[in-house]
Order: structure tokens, then sequence, then C-alpha cells
């Protein structure tokens, strides 16, 4: 099936810096998502991109749609301790409407 | 708000062991998903299913089923668990294309931690 690469798969970090993380596929979507999974909870939406190019900010969190359609990325600005978890990237491709395809995920830790 | 509720939040099994996994979303969502979470691997997608007792096979199905007889319910289904099956289950439901308001997303529940000795 499809797959994404996503990394760096972990981070390290002081509090107050920022956070780069991307993924990419070797195929097109026409929808990326960006989760985040708290410790013991289930995935949950961050923010959501439908259009090539797109750039959208929910808080400090900042995601774009790779113009190619293969690629996204998010940043984080300014970390905080509540920052932690995991980072899912996810796809949805034109051929697979109705699912989503996962990157590997990023852990995020913070040092405060 | 969504939820979506699976029926335990960890289990510890035996080799050959029959395993249910239930989850219930009370959303009206018409697209439900079983995926395993595994470091590493991130989530892949076992079964999906988009009606009742309508199912398709995700891209890791081998040894599981599952089950949807009612719209808010779906159930995974391990017939005989293996120690290669210890993992995190997540259930997640979404709108379909056809329920308007579709935005792709999906509405995860806590996770199920399954451990086969």
């Amino acid at each position: 099936g499809q797959q994404l690469n996503q990394s760096p798969q972990s981070m390290f970090i002081q509090e107050g810096e920022d956070v780069s993380m991307n993924c990419t596929s070797s195929s097109i979507f026409n929808t990326w998502l960006w989760y985040k999974q708290d410790p013991g909870e289930g995935p949950v939406l961050l923010i959501a991109l439908y259009k090539a190019g797109e750039l959208t900010s929910n808080g400090r969190l900042t995601a774009q749609f790779g113009i190619t359609r293969k690629d996204s990325f998010l940043n984080i600005s300014a970390s905080i301790p509540s920052d932690v978890g995991i980072y899912f990237c996810a796809g949805r491709g034109i051929q697979g409407a109705q699912k989503l395809v996962f990157g590997q995920g990023t852990r995020l830790t913070i040092n405060p | 708000d969504v939820k979506v509720t699976q029926s335990s939040r960890y289990l510890v099994k035996r080799t050959g062991e029959k395993v249910f996994l239930e989850c219930v979303q009370d959303m009206d969502h018409e697209n439900m998903f079983w995926y395993r979470q595994d470091p590493g691997l991130g989530l892949r997608l076992i079964y999906f299913s988009y009606d009742v007792k309508m199912k398709e096979k995700g891209d890791i199905p081998e040894g599981y089923s599952v089950s949807r007889e009612k719209k808010e319910r779906f159930s995974l289904i391990l017939e005989s668990a293996s120690t290669n099956q210890t993992s995190m289950y997540l259930c997640a439901s979404s709108l379909s294309r056809g329920q308007g308001r579709f935005t792709g997303e999906l509405f995860f529940g806590e996770g199920s931690r399954l451990t086969v000795l």
C-alpha cells in the first residue's frame, strides 16, 4: 500500500525552541492531516490541509501542503511542556478516499 | 463532541485464545476503522467498514477479522491470538463523503493495549 516517510522519528528539545517535522510520499495525496497523540490517548487532529501550497496555522502550529502534493511540513513555535507527545502525518490519496495512510510518527520530548 | 469508546484499555491473553475488541461511536458516522500502532511503524490499517455489514481489508488484515452488525459498533476479532499481535489497537470513525461536512478527519478512541503471552 501507500507509505509515508516521516522525519525525524524523535526529537529532544529545550522548552521555548521551535520544532520542525516533515512527511514525504512517493505518490500524490489530495489531503494532508497532522495529528497529535498524548500519552495514553488516541490521536487528535491538529491541522488539515486540502490544497497544494496551502499554509494553515492553529495557534503556535503551522503546517503546509507541499506544491508537489507529495509532502507536508509541521512547525511548532516556542515549544511548551504540553507539546510533548507523538505527532503523526496522514495522507488521503485519490484512490483511497475513505481512508488515511499514516506516517511513522515523531516523538517529541521537551526538557524544561 | 464525538465519542469513540473502546471496551478495554488493557488486555492480557494467552497464545491461541480468541480475542474480541469492541468499539462504539456515538456520532452516526458511516466509516469505522481499526488501526494497529507499533513503535517506529506508526498506525497501520487492519480493516475498515463504510456501512453496516460491509468491510474492506486494510494493509495488514492477516490474522484478524471484523464484524459490523450495527452502525455504531465495529468489532475486531483475533481468532487465535499470537505473540506478534501484541500491540496497541486504535479504533476510529469518520463521516463519509455522502454525509456532508466530510473533511477526512478521523476520530479515535483511547486505544486498547493487548499483550499476548
